[in-house]
């Protein structure tokens, strides 16, 4: 069993449409989550970073962490076309001892179309 | 600022050849990583490095070598290349926060395509 399972997809909605990608995970030390973007044929940038549990807002972008189920999830909210991208959901271990190595799931791949 | 680039963009190699792949950065970031990226794989570390002169296993070290002789630069060799490594190649790297914290923010290059036939 993968230590970050995420559902490859791939995931095509309409233009508008409320989408939500999601992660979950075996290793309950992971403190830190993070969402990437990658563009086809492009590195990876990041585009959420949280700590612990919690909500975080930007823009149209909602992340959510729920570490009791080992859970994390990244709406977005009126989908455009140029959102469309594969994303990936990236764990860390707190404290120096991690090196900021991070776990990633395999990534979703999804296309907006007008 | 170029941030993290990455030489060369494309190569094809047959089995058995070596090769480098070369890794810069000008954001003077401590930490440095090698990942490949492979379809239904997600990112997996290959080495990663705290500091010049130092370098450390990831995930999936067998088969490759590396180096971190100056700070914003980590090479990643390839001695005898297999067809097992054909791969996208990123190299990223983090910084550490005042206080002596990590972020855990990694920046991406934007990777290699290696074919090895």
């Amino acid at each position: 069993q993968k230590e970050v399972e995420q559902d490859p997809g791939p995931l095509s909605v309409p233009e508008g449409a409320i989408v939500s990608l999601n992660c979950t995970y075996s290793n309950s030390a992971f403190q830190y989550f993070m969402w990437y973007r990658q563009y086809s044929r492009k590195g990876p940038e990041l585009l959420m970073y949280t700590y612990s549990s919690g909500n975080k807002e930007d823009g149209r972008f909602t992340a959510q962490v729920d570490k009791s189920s080992k859970y994390i999830s990244l709406f977005i909210r009126d989908s455009q076309p140029s959102d469309s991208a594969t994303y990936l959901c990236a764990m860390s271990l707190a404290g120096g001892t991690s090196y900021g190595k991070l776990t990633f799931g395999q990534g979703t791949i999804l296309t907006v179309h007008p | 600022n170029a941030g993290v680039t990455q030489t060369p963009k494309f190569r094809v190699l047959k089995t058995g050849q070596s090769m480098t792949l070369l890794c810069a950065q000008d954001m003077n970031h401590e930490y440095m990583y090698w990942y490949r990226q492979d379809p239904g794989m997600g990112l997996r570390l290959i080495h990663y490095s705290v500091g010049e002169g130092t370098t450390a296993k990831g995930e999936v070290p067998d088969g490759y070598n590396v180096s971190r002789l100056k700070k914003q630069n980590f090479l990643l060799g390839l001695e005898s290349a297999a067809p097992s490594q054909t791969s996208v190649y990123f190299c990223a790297s983090s910084y550490v926060v005042s206080g002596g914290g990590l972020r855990n923010e990694q920046f991406f290059g934007p990777g290699t395509r290696l074919t090895v036939l």
